[in-house]
């Protein structure tokens, strides 16, 4: 496939709870990006890699929430002792990270995560 | 502090009719580009267009084309011709110079197109 794949495509999970999300950027694409939309809002930005490292973790909202990419390409999202406020849907993106301005990013489907 | 703000929840246009959606950003950073997105009822987010801050001309991309008054930090989404596929939620979102290209977005605006 030529765009980001995410998976699972839904997750549902219990309070306490440790969840991992998947993302397979587009070949080529160097940066990868995490959000998060929750029900009715926009995105927020959680954290950006460059190849395997990850020089803006600043979205992260605790300490809970890690993410590793290994071999420049496949991303790890993981939330540990998941709570309810954790659930929304989780996106990937990925671009060339050209560092221009017009840099598009392009976005998985997502993954829906509730946490009962 | 850097914002996008989308002040319409909700938009309604008659199938073959324009509409416009209202986008307005605030950054003190001089350059900054600025980008539009639909996200349809599977979720997944689309790239529509894109405008850069010293761009001379407003962008254009087919139907869509993006009304920017840099002076008033406004970035409006013109969709010409709605057709019932335009159906969706549409997003503004904002990535300044020397940021590490992470995109910062408003809530967005459901728009309806009506046949």
């Amino acid at each position: 496939g030529a765009g980001v794949s995410q998976s699972p495509s839904n997750k549902v999970t219990e309070k306490g709870k440790d969840v991992e999300l998947r993302c397979d950027p587009i070949s080529g694409h160097t940066a990868l990006y995490w959000y998060r939309q929750s029900l009715g809002q926009g995105l927020e930005f959680l954290i950006y890699f460059q190849g395997n490292s990850a020089p803006d973790k600043s979205g992260l909202p605790s300490d809970r929430f890690s993410a590793e990419r290994t071999g420049g390409s496949v991303s790890t999202l993981t939330i540990q002792r998941t709570q309810q406020e954790d659930s929304a849907v989780y996106l990937c993106a990925s671009s060339l990270a050209l560092r221009a301005r017009r840099e598009t990013q392009y976005f998985g489907p997502g993954t829906r995560l509730l946490v009962l | 502090a850097q914002k996008i703000t989308q002040t319409q929840p909700g938009m309604f246009v008659q199938e073959k009719e324009a509409v416009t959606l209202d986008c307005t950003y605030d950054t003190s950073d001089p350059s900054y580009g600025l980008f539009w997105y639909k996200q349809p009822s599977s979720g997944e987010m689309i790239f529509l267009i894109y405008q850069g801050s010293y761009d001379q001309q407003n962008a254009t991309e087919g139907r869509y084309s993006l009304n920017f008054q840099k002076a008033r930090k406004s970035a409006n989404l013109v969709i010409s011709a709605s057709q019932l596929g335009d159906s969706a939620m549409y997003f503004c979102a904002m990535r300044l110079s020397g940021g590490y290209n992470k995109l910062i977005f408003g809530a967005g605006t459901r728009l309806a197109v009506h046949p």
